[in-house]
C-alpha cells in the first residue's frame, strides 16, 4: 500500500495563478481532508469529505475548492494564488466512523510570490 | 472551533532527561489523539485516549487524558535523540467531522 500520496512535492505560483494540488489515499478510506501548516499555527483544516460526492468547509476555506468524485482522490484547487496561501499543504485519510484517526501525506510546499 | 493549547511550545532537554508536553483546551473532545511529525514528513499518529482519566503507554511514552476529557499530557522517560520532533495534539468533538490540532510542541533532545 502506497498509503496516502500527495503531488507536486514543491510549488513555486505567482499571484493570481491558478493550480490543483493533487490527493490519493489506497486504503479504502471514506473520510479525507486538506490542511495547511504554518509555523507556529499547527494545522488548520481547509475542506474535508466524508465519501464521494460530499464536501464541507473547515477552518480556513476561503480560496480554495475542492471536490471528491471517487473514493481514492481529493485535489485541493487554488483559484487565484495570493501570497498568504504560502504553506505546507496536507492531505489525510481516515475511516469515517470512530475517531478520525488521520494518515498524512508527505505534503506539498507551495510558495507564492 | 474547538481551541486546543499547548505548551511549551518549545523544549530542549539533554539525552536521559524525562519531559512533559500539555494539551489543554475549555472544549470536552470525544478523544484525543497524539502525533509526532519530523521535519519534511507528514505528521505520524502516536496514540488516541477516548475515555476520561485513560492512561496509554506507549514504550517510553506515557499519555494521559484528564477525567473531563478536556486536557491531555504527553510525558518521555529518559529521553533519546530519536524522539526530537514537532508533537502535535488533535481533538474530535462527537457530533462533527472536523479535527482540531494544537499548534504543538517542538522537542530537542541533545545527545
Amino acid at each position: 500500500n502506497a498509503g496516502v500520496t500527495q503531488t507536486p512535492k514543491f510549488q513555486v505560483l505567482k499571484t493570481g495563478q491558478s493550480m490543483t494540488l493533487q490527493c490519493a489515499q489506497d486504503m479504502n478510506h471514506e473520510y479525507m481532508s486538506w490542511y495547511r501548516q504554518d509555523p507556529g499555527m499547527g494545522l488548520r483544516l481547509i475542506h474535508y469529505s466524508v465519501g464521494a460526492g460530499i464536501t464541507d468547509q473547515g477552518e480556513v476555506p476561503n480560496g480554495y475548492n475542492v471536490s471528491r468524485s471517487t473514493t481514492e482522490d481529493f485535489p485541493l484547487r487554488l483559484l487565484s494564488a495570493a501570497p498568504s496561501q504560502t504553506s505546507v499543504y496536507f492531505c489525510a485519510s481516515s475511516h469515517r466512523t470512530g475517531p478520525l484517526e488521520q494518515y498524512f501525506g508527505p505534503g506539498t510546499r507551495l510558495t507564492v510570490t | 472551533t474547538q481551541l486546543l493549547e499547548q505548551s511549551p511550545q518549545f523544549l530542549s532537554i539533554q539525552e536521559g532527561e524525562n519531559l512533559t508536553v500539555y494539551c489543554n483546551s475549555s472544549s470536552v473532545f470525544s478523544s484525543l489523539q497524539w502525533y509526532r511529525q519530523e521535519p519534511g514528513e507528514g505528521p505520524v499518529l502516536l496514540v488516541t485516549v477516548v475515555t476520561g482519566g485513560e492512561v496509554k503507554k506507549l514504550k517510553r511514552l506515557t499519555f494521559q487524558f484528564g477525567d473531563a476529557r478536556k486536557d491531555s499530557s504527553l510525558h518521555i522517560t529518559a529521553a533519546q535523540p530519536g524522539d526530537t520532533g514537532l508533537y502535535l495534539c488533535a481533538g474530535a468533538g462527537s457530533n462533527d467531522y472536523k479535527l482540531s490540532f494544537g499548534a504543538g510542541t517542538t522537542v530537542t533532545v541533545r545527545a
